[in-house]
């Protein structure tokens, strides 16, 4: 059975940093890109960034470049996520989700969102 | 970036309905759209992926359709269990954006 397990999150105050850490099981975890996406409270899903099977590639919504990090230990089976600076629209739901790829072709995949974690919550506040 | 616009953002309807949830593209996406129904409290769950392919485990009364910069999701028959938020998502392009959700009420 696929899991996903997110942790790390708290309140922290505005500019303070926090790591989040999502542990998978049940699949072979560096066959896969992860992303992480995140819900502010009573407010839709925002994909936040992704990485690539090996690390190579790593990708970011505007909002967070240059102060989030995404990294993954594949040896660990888990994905991260270094949150710097952090301003009080962070504040949000974070969830781990699994970026599976299907139907490649030409260089490009149907990526799809197909597995998620519980999230964690983040609250940045003073 | 690419913007998703779903339409209507809520839905009143009954036990048994068919509903249609409607969502557009502000550039052609051609089949990179995903829907996916999420619950208070819980994640979000793929229903339906490269705009109609039905994720394992979906029961066939969900069905999706579409292509370039209109897609719908169609739900036969409503069951309880399916009031719930519905969002779409295009992976054409990064950042991968949703629409703003669509909330589906009971009537």
């Amino acid at each position: 059975e696929v899991q996903l397990v997110e942790s790390g999150g708290g309140l922290v105050q505005p500019g303070g940093s926090l790591r989040l850490s999502c542990a998978a099981s049940g699949f072979t975890f560096s066959t896969y890109w992860m992303s992480w996406v995140r819900q502010a409270p009573g407010k839709g899903l925002e994909w936040v960034a992704n990485i690539k099977q090996d690390g190579s590639e790593k990708y970011y919504v505007d909002s967070v470049k240059g102060r989030f990090t995404i990294s993954r230990d594949n040896a660990k089976n888990s994905l991260y996520l270094q949150m710097s600076s952090l301003r009080a629209e962070d504040t949000a739901l974070y969830y781990c989700a699994r970026d599976r790829a299907l139907y490649c072709g030409g260089g490009t995949c149907y990526f799809s969102f197909d597995y998620w974690g519980q999230g964690t919550l983040v609250t940045v506040s003073s | 970036d690419i913007q998703m616009t779903q339409s209507p953002s809520s839905l009143s309807a009954s036990v048994g309905d068919r509903v249609t949830i409607t969502c557009r593209a502000s550039q052609s996406i051609s089949r990179y759209l995903n829907w996916y129904q999420q619950k208070p409290g819980k994640a979000p769950k793929l229903l339906i992926y490269a705009a109609s392919s039905l994720q394992s485990g979906v029961p066939s009364r969900f069905s999706g359709s579409g292509s370039g910069t209109d897609f719908t999701l169609t739900i036969n028959s409503l069951q309880p269990e399916d009031f719930a938020t519905y969002y779409c998502q295009q992976s054409y392009s990064t950042p991968r954006t949703f629409g703003q959700g669509t909330k589906l009420e009971i009537k």
